[in-house]
């Protein structure tokens, strides 16, 4: 679904370093979401935004941050670098109702 | 917070069986149930959903039930076919946390053919 894309696709850093993970749409969607993915975890939610202005902490927010620079574009930062933050990353967008959510193809981050 | 638990978490069938997934919450206020497929290296994607004041819903080969007094609801395959091997994920919709998903462990269908 090329409505939805992340930037990189997959990233390798060190301990320590600032990086970040990029979502843009085009789909018209208000909403937008990061989750973190690991085996046997499933999708949990790290941050989440209804519009521009609205920004909530999800389930696992420590030592992430988030941006929305627009409606079609929501970045999420991690300041500093640790390997437990190592994960798959999936960004997701979804309308006002807040049913279907669109993912984005995922970004592959590995902290050495 | 929300307690959401599926099970099991790997099933294995023979093609042409049928395949049943559970999922439980706690929540007794969410109001949407959806069941996404994920396969491998690819987005989880949604293949089929059910409101509240719905009990079943199918879609070919696929449905999903609910029972809300229970507080669970789960998918159905039948004549699973290999492209079926995926890992699905139930995500209810908790009502009084802004609308949120809440996604499940996964399940891992492998299909044998």
């Amino acid at each position: 679904d090329a409505d939805v894309t992340q930037t990189p696709r997959n990233r390798i850093t060190k301990t320590g370093k600032r990086i970040m993970l990029e979502c843009s749409q085009t789909k018209g969607h208000d909403r937008m979401y990061w989750y973190r993915q690991d085996p046997g975890l499933g999708l949990r939610l790290i941050y989440y935004s209804f519009d521009v202005k609205d920004i909530n902490k999800g389930e696992i927010s420590d030592g992430y941050s988030v941006s929305r620079q627009a409606q079609a574009k929501f970045s999420l930062s991690l300041e500093s670098a640790i390997p437990n933050q190592t994960a798959l990353y999936f960004c997701a967008t979804s309308d006002n109702r807040g049913y279907e959510q669109y993912f984005g193809p995922g970004t592959r981050l590995t902290v050495t | 917070g929300e307690n959401v638990e599926q099970h099991p978490s790997t099933l294995s069938v023979q093609e042409g069986d049928s395949a049943v997934i559970k999922c439980t919450y706690s929540d007794s206020a969410s109001n949407y149930f959806p069941w996404y497929k994920q396969e491998l290296g690819k987005r989880p994607q949604l293949i089929i959903d059910i409101r509240s004041n719905v009990g079943e819903k199918k879609d070919q080969r696929i449905a999903v039930t609910l029972n809300k007094t229970a507080k669970h609801f789960s998918l159905h395959i039948t004549e699973t076919q290999p492209e079926d091997s995926a890992v699905y994920f139930c995500a209810p919709r908790i009502y009084n946390q802004g609308g949120k998903l809440i996604f499940g462990q996964g399940t891992e269908l492998s299909v044998k053919p």
